[in-house]
């Protein structure tokens, strides 16, 4: 079956520490995308990247930083200087021809 | 500044009901729009979409209205069920931006009672 994959699905690190969240997608989609939810809150775009090899920043990049070095991957690393990365994170994809964007099931990344 | 929102957190209806879910944005160079569901600790799920060219939209017991006169989008399902409970974003993309970059509103909780 196609889709966006993201693992792990629940992710616990301790402050100071960097981590990185998987993102793969098999829909030959040429756009990926990366957000950040907050609890009551809609989606903020933190990444996103319209071909390999080529991204750009969101509204909320600071703290992160992506890749993108192959078509079906997009990893993101949420690092130190994140001063909140307490969220669930939700990767899409997208075709060249369409607007609408595919959502993979998202990771919760609790940092202590 | 430029946003998008929801009129309403919450709603909440009987089975059987027909919902409308609503929402206002302030960019009037929006030329996309889509709704999509999202289940709890899960990913958003596409609803319906409608360009702004458009005025209504039909799909499966949906239907997405876009009144541009007063920047205004709303989603209606018809005989709601108790799967439909979720909450429901708005988005909308505008227009010149680069492609696929979609701006999200808050979210409404739909909450169908059986």
């Amino acid at each position: 079956d196609g889709g966006i994959t993201q693992s792990p699905k629940y992710l616990f690190r301790k402050e100071g520490q960097n981590v990185t969240l998987s993102c793969e997608q098999n829909l030959n989609h040429d756009a990926m995308y990366w957000y950040r939810q907050d609890p009551g809150q809609g989606l903020r775009l933190i990444y996103y990247s319209q071909i390999v090899n080529d991204f750009q920043k969101g509204d909320i990049a600071e703290g992160y930083s992506v890749s993108r070095e192959k078509k079906e991957s997009f990893p993101l690393t949420v690092t130190s200087a994140q001063k909140n990365p307490t969220a669930f994170y939700l990767c899409a994809s997208s075709t060249g021809t369409s607007y609408e964007q595919y959502f993979g099931p998202g990771t919760r990344l609790t940092v202590t | 500044g430029e946003s998008v929102g929801l009129h309403l957190p919450t709603l909440s209806v009987q089975e059987g009901d027909n919902s409308i879910i609503n929402c206002a944005y302030s960019n009037s160079a929006s030329d996309y729009f889509i709704w999509y569901k999202q289940e709890s600790g899960k990913g958003p799920q596409f609803i319906i979409d409608i360009r702004s060219n458009m005025d209504k939209r039909q799909g499966q017991r949906v239907t997405v209205l876009l009144n541009k006169t007063v920047k205004h989008l709303s989603l209606q399902i018809a005989a709601t069920q108790p799967g439909d409970s979720a909450v429901y974003f708005c988005a909308e993309k505008k227009r010149g931006t680069s492609y696929g970059k979609l701006t999200f509103g808050q979210g409404t909780i739909l909450t169908v009672h059986p």
